[in-house]
């Protein structure tokens, strides 16, 4: 089972709302990832989870903020968004954080800023 | 971010033919190379992980990786409709904590 789950499958919010975006997985793995798409373009890292412990930022904005609650789970936090910020996101786990190791996606979250 | 580099396509083979998709990439110390198909709309979908240089065979699907020449490539023989997608090559770092993709390869087979 490779399953990586995330809830919710399309989020509408004002750029005034605090939303929050959730991933569960469980398979044990122990590095998790948030990844940003917008349309024809690759994923873009945002956010890495080893461990429990948040080892990359790739430089987000401080209106998306992480949390990663125990092994299983990872949360993005929104809030004061862009309309810019509407894009595919996409939760990704891979086994253990180092080389050799694959990563599994989630179906993603559609988020529109209106 | 590292660069990571695959030709934009689009790319078009008929049906039953090999469709070659390629990649290079600039971390030299980079040693895990991955292949995922994206779906329009559809989140990435791992086809093959390739470690060592040489060839990896996976059903219609062969990896080749070449570190020397920074490398990767897909082959997917007998190509099938069900096949067009756009297809992205991954690129973990040495430390293996981050995935870096290419800008991705549209391919469409025509029946």
């Amino acid at each position: 089972d490779t399953e990586v789950t995330q809830t919710p499958k399309h989020l509408v919010m004002g750029m005034t709302n605090k939303k929050s975006l959730k991933c569960e997985q469980h398979m044990g793995h122990r590095a998790m990832y948030w990844y940003k798409q917008k349309a024809k373009k690759p994923p873009e890292l945002m956010f890495v989870y080893s461990y429990e412990k948040l080892s990359i930022n790739e430089s987000v904005p401080s209106r998306f903020s992480p949390e990663c609650p125990n092994s299983s789970l990872l949360n993005l936090h929104l809030h004061a968004l862009q309309p810019e910020d509407s894009a595919l996101y996409l939760c990704a786990s891979s086994q253990f954080p180092g080389a050799d190791t694959e990563a599994f996606f989630g179906q993603g979250t559609r988020l529109t800023v209106v | 971010q590292k660069e990571v580099e695959q030709n934009s396509g689009p790319l078009s083979v008929p049906e039953g033919a090999i469709a070659s998709l390629n990649c290079t990439y600039s971390d030299r110390g980079s040693q895990s190379f991955f292949w995922y198909r994206q779906y329009s709309g559809k989140s990435p979908e791992l086809i093959m992980s390739i470690y060592s240089n040489g060839d990896k065979e996976d059903g219609r699907f062969t990896a080749q990786l070449n570190k020397a020449s920074q490398y990767v490539s897909l082959l997917i023989r007998d190509s099938q409709p069900s096949d067009s997608a756009t297809y992205l090559c991954a690129v973990a770092s040495v430390t293996g904590n981050q995935f870096y993709f290419g800008t991705g390869t549209s391919l469409t087979v025509i029946p």
